[in-house]
């Protein structure tokens, strides 16, 4: 059974703190890493979708890099703010085409 | 914009009871996906299809079987359902695999579904 871990499992920030979890993955047979986020009472969105180890993908105050040899991915949120609060999910492809998301991590930001 | 859409939002169900979950998306798709999400866990893949005409199964099949008659639609079948199948369940669908860079899932809202 593959497993992918993603930490911390909640994390609360004050407005204006930057913040960073963890995803974890298989290293081997890798063919891409998703990350999506999910708001409350919505669907999940697609942020990135990442291939190459090194890959380095940003979409505003919100970044991710990803190691394939090692088999982590960081989500780097810069001065994050209350529309943040969400949970980050992350999905590993290791068959082209079947991800295996891992169970979030839930961000709450305070004013 | 619809996107995808499933329905029903919510449904409650008596132990043994059937029903059908739909999923429709608009966006001319050929790849769809039946997820369920648990408490504590990550979105775990029951079924998913390649095509229209075709059906696989996923991590979590047991339980459940799927049909795509046609492109738009993706429907997932509860023949006798359990309390272990009390979720919430999502659709998503991709125009193309997944491995294809920058190819993403496209999801529902989402159904709950509780089995007493």
């Amino acid at each position: 059974i593959l497993n992918v871990e993603q930490s911390p499992q909640s994390l609360h920030v004050q407005e204006g703190d930057s913040t960073n979890f963890t995803c974890s993955f298989p290293s081997s047979n890798f063919y891409a890493l998703h990350w999506y986020r999910w708001e409350t009472a919505k669907s999940p969105e697609a942020l990135f979708v990442m291939t190459l180890n090194g890959d380095e993908k940003k979409k505003g105050r919100i970044s991710a890099t990803l190691n394939t040899k090692e088999g982590y991915s960081y989500l780097y949120i810069k001065g994050s703010q209350p529309e943040d609060s969400a949970t980050y999910l992350c999905a590993f492809d290791n068959q082209g085409g079947k991800l295996i998301f891992g169970q979030g991590t839930e961000l709450s930001v305070k004013p | 914009n619809a996107g995808v859409t499933q329905t029903p939002k919510f449904r409650v169900l008596k132990t043994g009871q059937s029903m059908t979950l739909l999923c429709a998306q608009d966006m001319n798709h050929e790849y769809m996906y039946w997820y369920r999400q648990d408490p504590g866990m990550g979105l775990r893949l029951i079924h998913y299809s390649v095509g229209e005409g075709t059906t696989a199964k996923g991590e979590v099949p047991d339980g459940y079987n799927v049909s795509r008659l046609k492109k738009q639609n993706f429907l997932l079948g509860l023949e006798s359902a359990a309390p272990s199948q009390t979720s919430v369940y999502f659709c998503a669908s991709s125009s193309f695999p997944l491995f294809r860079t920058n190819e993403k899932l496209f999801f529902g809202s989402g159904t709950q579904l509780s089995v007493l």
